[in-house]
């Protein structure tokens, strides 16, 4: 198993351009999520899916937008990269048996910078 | 409101010493579940335990343990004789599980410096 893999590494935007952050499991889980990682302020959850074709917004939407077609993939887009979004973002996934929650398996993170 | 604090946000010992790392949580909920995770400097976020509420049995594993206590909303987490690869940022987490769709909320972290 792959695991949770992200695309890209790194990855610098100019401000107003957008771009889809890729993020992909072989696990089989029915939840994921986007966090972003900023110095000092841990992870903050961005937005999160709790099984194909649901989504919901986590504590810090704004200025960005993610769909779940397939248990698989869950990309985040940003429409129109603005600097405050200059972070680090991990993808994770994780399940639940019989309600019993597990943790969450991160993907390596992407690191972007908006100039 | 924060939901899991982690006040201590810098900590360095030196190699050998024990290092408690602290946790407090605050939920409504009768079952929620707490993890630790290490980030060491290479970025990669690395699972380290789950926790029930149900189940206030602390833990031990090599020379990592684990004190949950629900009469004090803390879940911290203690290496013993400390050594420089334990050097991380080391974060708490709380679910409230699957009512909310899985959701984890993490805290800002403790970041950890073992001097050799």
């Amino acid at each position: 198993n792959a695991g949770v893999t992200q695309t890209p590494k790194f990855q610098v935007l100019k401000t107003g351009q957008s771009m889809t952050l890729q993020c992909a499991q072989d696990m089989n889980h029915e939840y994921m999520s986007w966090y972003r990682q900023d110095p000092g302020m841990g992870l903050r959850l961005i937005h999160y899916s709790v099984g194909a074709g649901i989504t919901d917004q986590g504590e810090v939407p704004n200025g960005y937008n993610v769909s779940r077609s397939t248990t698989e993939d869950f990309p985040l887009r940003l429409l129109s990269a603005a600097p405050s979004q200059t972070s680090v973002y991990f993808c994770a996934s994780s399940y639940s048996v019989r309600g019993y929650i597990h943790e969450q398996y991160f993907g390596p993170g992407t690191r972007l910078t908006v100039t | 409101a924060q939901k899991v604090t982690q006040a201590q946000t810098e900590i360095s010992v030196v190699e050998k010493e024990d290092v408690t790392l602290d946790c407090v949580y605050e939920t409504r909920d009768t079952t929620y579940y707490l993890f630790w995770y290490k980030q060491p400097p290479s970025g990669e976020l690395v699972f380290l335990i789950r926790r029930n509420s149900f189940d206030e049995q602390n833990e031990i594993s090599g020379r990592y343990s684990w004190n949950f206590q629900k009469s004090t909303s803390s879940f911290n987490f203690t290496i013993t004789a400390s050594q420089v690869v334990d050097s991380a940022v080391y974060f708490c987490a709380l679910s409230e599980g699957s009512n909310t769709g899985n959701q984890f909320y993490f805290g800002t972290g403790t970041s950890l410096t073992v001097i050799p």
